[in-house]
């Protein structure tokens, strides 16, 4: 089945500092990569997506690039900000057939930046 | 443009009691999905929709049962709450056909004391 391993939080930066959140997964076929963000108290939003291998999803200041032969799909940001403190999910699902769009999600990245 | 709304927001539960989430979209969309959320565990998939009359098993369904009367709304019901099932619900909606991308909603946050 599918899985989605997240590197281990929690993360504190100061804030300029640079940012990477690891995520590799596992799956059959060509999953379509995600990362999702939860804000303090509210719900997840979608931060950006890749649908095919080589694909740099982008938002945000946010980047991450698919990679096939790592399994990987890690997060970036050159700068960051403190209104960029949240919860980061890396997430997958398999397109089309019987997926049905469900997602596989990593555990979560606890993000803390500092003024 | 309310997207995905779960009502309640909050509960607290004394164990062996009953109660029902309710998810509505306004999107459209055929798909809906429970999930609950459990620290350091991410989201896991409760139960599943894919059109109006339709459910199907997630990755943990023991002790819920759902409804898809509404191509709208998705309910979540729990009929004898354990502690096991404290945690943050959340409903979400997509349509595949058109992209892959899945709105959530703002959450519930259940506790069974």
């Amino acid at each position: 089945g599918n899985s989605v391993t997240q590197m281990e939080g929690p993360v504190t930066l100061s804030e300029e500092a640079f940012l990477t959140i690891n995520c590799t997964y596992t799956a059959t076929g060509y999953p379509s990569l995600f990362w999702y963000v939860q804000y303090p108290g509210e719900g997840l939003q979608l931060l950006l997506k890749a649908t095919k291998a080589d694909d740099k999803g982008s938002n945000k200041g946010f980047e991450a690039t698919y990679r096939k032969e790592t399994t990987s799909f890690h997060l970036e940001k050159g700068s960051v900000q403190v209104s960029d403190s949240a919860v980061y999910f890396c997430a997958l699902t398999n397109a089309g057939g019987t997926s049905y769009g469900k997602l596989t999600f990593g555990q979560g990245t606890i993000l803390t930046v500092h003024p | 443009n309310a997207g995905v709304t779960q009502t309640p927001k909050f509960r607290v539960l004394k164990t062996g009691q009953s109660m029902t989430l309710l998810c509505a979209q306004d999107m459209n969309h055929e798909y809906m999905y429970w999930y609950r959320q459990d620290p350091g565990m991410g989201l896991r998939l409760i139960h599943y929709s894919v059109g109006e009359g339709t459910t199907a098993k997630g990755e943990v369904p023991d002790g819920y049962n759902v409804s898809r009367l509404k191509k709208q709304n998705f309910l979540l019901g729990l009929e004898s709450a354990a502690p096991s099932q404290t945690s943050v619900y959340f409903c979400a909606s997509s349509d595949p056909m058109m992209n892959t991308e899945a709105f959530f909603g703002q959450g519930t946050r259940l506790t069974v004391v």
